[in-house]
């Protein structure tokens, strides 16, 4: 079966550090794979997505490269704000019927001013 | 409305009683979805509707747990005879049918928080 595993938190950075948060994944077919955000006391949010092999999915800063090769989808930021202090989920479409998306257990992040 | 909203956003609730989670989708939204987020666990699936069909309930973890949604628009998932286990955050989410790109895009709600004393 589908499965997303993501590196498991607590990560902690000071303000302006590079970021990376690792995810790969398990699926049948091309999955469209995406990366949720869940700050404290509110609802998942999508960051981002990418549907196909080599896709570069980006918003608010964040960028993830989907790669078949490896079958990772990594996030990534250059530069993080205390504002960016949030749980950040991976997860994954592989087409079936019910459409239902398949999430890694999520990376909470804090960032230090 | 904008958003996904549910309703309670808190639940306390004693151990054998029913409760009933609400979610109101985002206007014209077909397909809505339950997760369950449970402590240190990701988001596990629960049920999907999609318009007028019949819902796939092959994530329910019991018979406990029912959800019907009345004139394609609002859903009401329901717990008999809670249990302490079924302490968790209840997500909804909505998505539209515009192909499948949007249908896999799903929309969030804040969540409901149950715990079962």
């Amino acid at each position: 079966g589908d499965s997303v595993t993501q590196m498991e938190g607590p990560v902690t950075l000071s303000e302006e550090a590079f970021l990376t948060i690792n995810c790969t994944y398990t699926a049948t077919g091309y999955p469209s794979l995406f990366w949720y955000v869940q700050y404290p006391g509110e609802g998942l949010q999508l960051l981002l997505k990418a549907t196909k092999a080599d896709d570069k999915g980006s918003n608010k800063g964040f960028e993830a490269t989907y790669r078949k090769e490896t079958t990772s989808f990594h996030l990534e930021k250059g530069s993080v704000q205390v504002s960016d202090s949030a749980v950040y989920f991976c997860a994954l479409y592989s087409g079936g019927s019910n459409y239902k998306l398949t999430f890694g257990k999520g990376t909470l992040l804090t960032v230090n001013p | 409305g904008a958003g996904v909203s549910q309703s309670p956003s808190n639940k306390v609730t004693e151990k054998g009683k029913d409760v009933e989670l609400r979610c109101d989708p985002i206007s014209g939204h077909t397909a809505l979805y339950w997760y369950r987020q449970s402590l240190g666990q990701g988001l596990e699936f629960l049920i999907y509707f999609q318009g007028n069909s019949a819902p796939d309930k092959s994530g329910l973890p019991s018979d406990r747990f029912s959800a019907e949604r009345t004139g394609g628009s609002v859903s009401t998932l329901t717990i008999q005879r809670t249990q302490q286990e079924d302490s968790a955050v209840y997500l909804c989410a909505s998505s539209s049918n515009l192909g499948r790109g949007g249908r896999e895009t799903q929309y969030f709600g804040p969540g409901t928080r149950l715990l079962v004393l």
